[in-house]
């Protein structure tokens, strides 16, 4: 069936450098990809998200790449900042479909000062 | 604006009872969505309405779980018969889909904590 995988489960990293979180997709048909980000205790929000008709969208620090052919999609979040701290969960779902969506197991990111 | 809200917040029942979870969607959002989140878990995708219908009902773990929504606003998720490991975080989320049932950013409520002794 379909299946989303996240690596890593965990990612460390210096205040002030580069996180990265890649996630790979079965469903050839999903064409739609959010990023959501999750805080301790709180409800999941939309970070960024990207459809298969552009390779790579920036916010401001954070960027979410898509590669089709390979069937795989990263973040990449700059100048990390203590506030990134949070579990980050990928998506991958036909954007006009009412298939379910797939969630990616999460990335828990912590921000060392 | 008033943002989507779950009721109850906790729940906290017996082995074998039946549980009712409800979700109230952003006002105009058509498409609503349950998950289930286990403890430091990812988010388990569970049914998903576009106005009062269910295309996809497989994401249900067991035929213990039913859920429906009526008037293309509130939702109920129904467990029956609860078991030990229904213990969890129920997620609702709404979205505004655009034409047909094109997928937009979701707003999640806060969760019913579920848990079954």
């Amino acid at each position: 069936g379909e299946n989303v995988e996240q690596h890593p489960s965990t990612l460390s990293v210096q205040e002030g450098d580069s996180a990265v979180i890649k996630c790979t997709y079965s469903d050839s048909a999903s064409n739609y990809f959010p990023w959501y980000k999750q805080e301790l205790g709180k409800r999941p929000q939309l970070i960024i998200d990207i459809r298969s008709n552009v390779g790579e969208k920036k916010d401001q620090r954070i960027a979410v790449t898509l590669n089709k052919t390979a069937k795989h999609f990263s973040l990449h979040i700059t100048e990390t900042q203590p506030e990134d701290s949070a579990v980050y969960f990928c998506a991958a779902t036909p954007y006009s479909s009412a298939s379910k969506i797939i969630f990616g197991s999460g990335t828990r990111l912590s921000i060392r000062p | 604006g008033a943002g989507v809200s779950q009721s109850p917040s906790n729940k906290v029942t017996e082995k074998g009872k039946d549980v009712e979870l409800r979700c109230d969607p952003i006002s105009g959002h058509t498409a609503l969505y349950w998950y289930r989140q286990s403890l430091g878990q990812g988010l388990e995708f569970l049914i998903y309405f576009q106005g009062n219908s269910a295309p996809d009902k497989s994401g249900l773990p067991s035929d213990r779980f039913s859920a429906e929504r009526t008037g293309g606003s509130v939702s109920t998720l129904t467990i029956q018969r609860t078991q030990q490991e229904d213990s969890a975080v129920y997620l609702c989320a709404s979205s505004k889909s655009q034409a047909g049932d094109l997928r937009g950013e979701q707003f999640f409520g806060p969760g019913t904590r579920l848990t079954v002794l």
